[in-house]
């Protein structure tokens, strides 16, 4: 079975600064697949980054870079120069080990930029 | 590229109408498409997981009965949730995915359905 953790209900940052969101996750699988995903208040899912369990490096897009520490199973994301369009809810994912390998998500973050 | 649009959007209807979502995936064919259920301030559950041309798997804890999801063709899945009640209000998403299970899923905008 697979567990996707996200400790933080609710993460305050200021704007221009950096923040970083906690996700951990547990697996017997020895490849797997992390995804980040944006949710504004309208709904709609926005991919934000994805790593590899093979990735050697960390994945960046843009101000988005995951911090992917693979020992401590962990894949926080990191967001840098925080913007007010940046508030959202963010929900750390893994692809699945069944067979149609869907997506399992965490319980997410809000996060608010404030000005 | 990898457009899933879903509609409708927003829907409030009476208590025991059946109310169908349509995904649709405009630019790519989605072998695989996924139906998902969110409840206010929470995660997106899994309801099911569907094929083209094969019946739909149920996660645990979902009745096949009150949601009935057909995957007809590469580019079209539909979610009916029969005889709707309160309880079945709720952010419903769709998302799909083309080819193998390494490919990525797109989500759609979701589905906000309000019964009364």
């Amino acid at each position: 079975a697979q567990k996707i953790t996200q400790t933080q209900p609710g993460m305050f940052v200021q704007e221009k600064e950096a923040v970083t969101l906690d996700c951990t996750y547990d697996t017997s699988d020895q490849s797997y697949g992390l995804f980040w995903y944006k949710q504004p208040s309208s709904g709609e899912m926005i991919f934000l980054i994805y790593q590899g369990s093979y990735d050697e490096q960390n994945a960046t897009e843009g101000r988005y870079s995951l911090n992917f520490q693979k020992a401590r199973k962990s894949a926080n994301l990191v967001i840098s120069a925080s913007q007010l369009g940046d508030s959202a809810m963010y929900f750390c994912a893994m692809r699945g080990s069944g067979s149609a390998r869907q997506l399992t998500f965490g319980s997410g973050t809000q996060l608010t930029v404030l000005p | 590229g990898a457009v899933v649009s879903q509609h409708p959007s927003r829907v409030i209807c009476k208590s025991g109408t059946s109310v169908k979502i349509e995904c649709r995936s405009l630019d790519f064919q989605a072998t695989t498409m996924f139906w998902y259920r969110q409840f206010p301030k929470q995660s997106l559950m899994l309801m099911a997981t569907s094929n083209e041309g094969s019946k739909a798997t149920y996660e645990q804890g979902v009745e096949k009965d009150k949601f009935l999801i057909n995957h007809a063709s590469l580019t079209l899945s539909t979610l009916t949730v029969t005889s709707a009640h309160p309880e079945d209000s709720s952010f419903y998403i769709c998302s799909a995915r083309a080819g193998n299970s390494n490919q990525p899923q797109h989500f759609g905008d979701g589905t906000r359905l309000s019964i009364l």
